[in-house]
């Protein structure tokens, strides 16, 4: 079975503070995707990788940035938290074949909470 | 611009009975339709997929979805419905004129069984 982990569960963090959100998955995918998921809103894609060092900005990048060194790890940042990103962080990945027609699967989510 | 859209907020069902999740697409071209599930507090996991082929896709713990192309429509469904099945549904769609990888999610749908 695939594994996709994320590093933590929940996380409280302060105003203006850095956040480092880990993700690592066992299966050897290309691909690679944050997520973040609110009530009534579904998922949406903050930012996705396709292959180590590359990333693209999905539908909501703004005060986000990624890192992908190693073909396993997608690191979500958080540059200064602010409230308005409470919210349930959800890590996917996804093999590069088929143009698409790929399942994703996701970790487990961490609920990350600014104050 | 592509899109999926859940019309229903929550679906209540008797256990026993037939369920059915919808999911409507809007898009030119040929879609690849995914559903998944989420229990609380966990991520969302692969139920079943259209690539091509034949409209009726099984997948997993007994649910199928009917491709329907004339009416944009990919509805979830599964004859016997069971209180283990209330969860959270998403549909998810990747398109041709996007990023071949990513998927866009539809908003959800809040499956309730009684007994």
């Amino acid at each position: 079975d695939v594994k996709v982990t994320q590093s933590s569960r929940y996380l409280v963090k302060r105003t203006g503070e850095k956040v480092f959100l880990e993700c690592v998955q066992d299966m050897d995918h290309e691909n690679m995707f944050w997520y973040r998921q609110d009530p009534g809103l579904g998922l949406r894609l903050i930012y996705f990788s396709y292959d180590v060092k590359m990333k693209e900005k999905g539908d909501i990048p703004e005060g986000y940035s990624v890192s992908r060194e190693k073909k396993e790890r997608f690191s979500l940042i958080l540059e200064s938290a602010s409230t308005n990103q409470t919210s349930m962080y959800l890590c996917a990945s996804s093999f590069y074949i088929g143009g698409g027609n790929q399942p994703q699967h996701f970790g487990d989510g961490t609920r990350l909470s600014i104050l | 611009a592509q899109s999926v859209a859940q019309p229903e907020d929550q679906v209540n069902v008797a256990e026993g009975n037939p369920l059915t999740v919808k999911c409507t697409y809007s898009v030119s071209g040929n879609p690849y339709l995914f559903w998944y599930v989420q229990y609380p507090n966990r991520g969302l996991q692969f139920l079943l997929k259209y690539i091509t082929g034949d409209n009726l896709v099984k997948g997993s713990y007994g649910f199928e979805a009917e491709f329907n192309k004339s009416q944009t429509s990919f509805h979830l469904k599964k004859p016997s419905a069971l209180v283990s099945d209330s969860a959270l549904y998403f549909c998810a769609g990747s398109f041709p004129t996007g990023t071949a990888s990513k998927l866009t999610f539809g908003t959800g749908t809040r499956l309730q069984v009684t007994l």
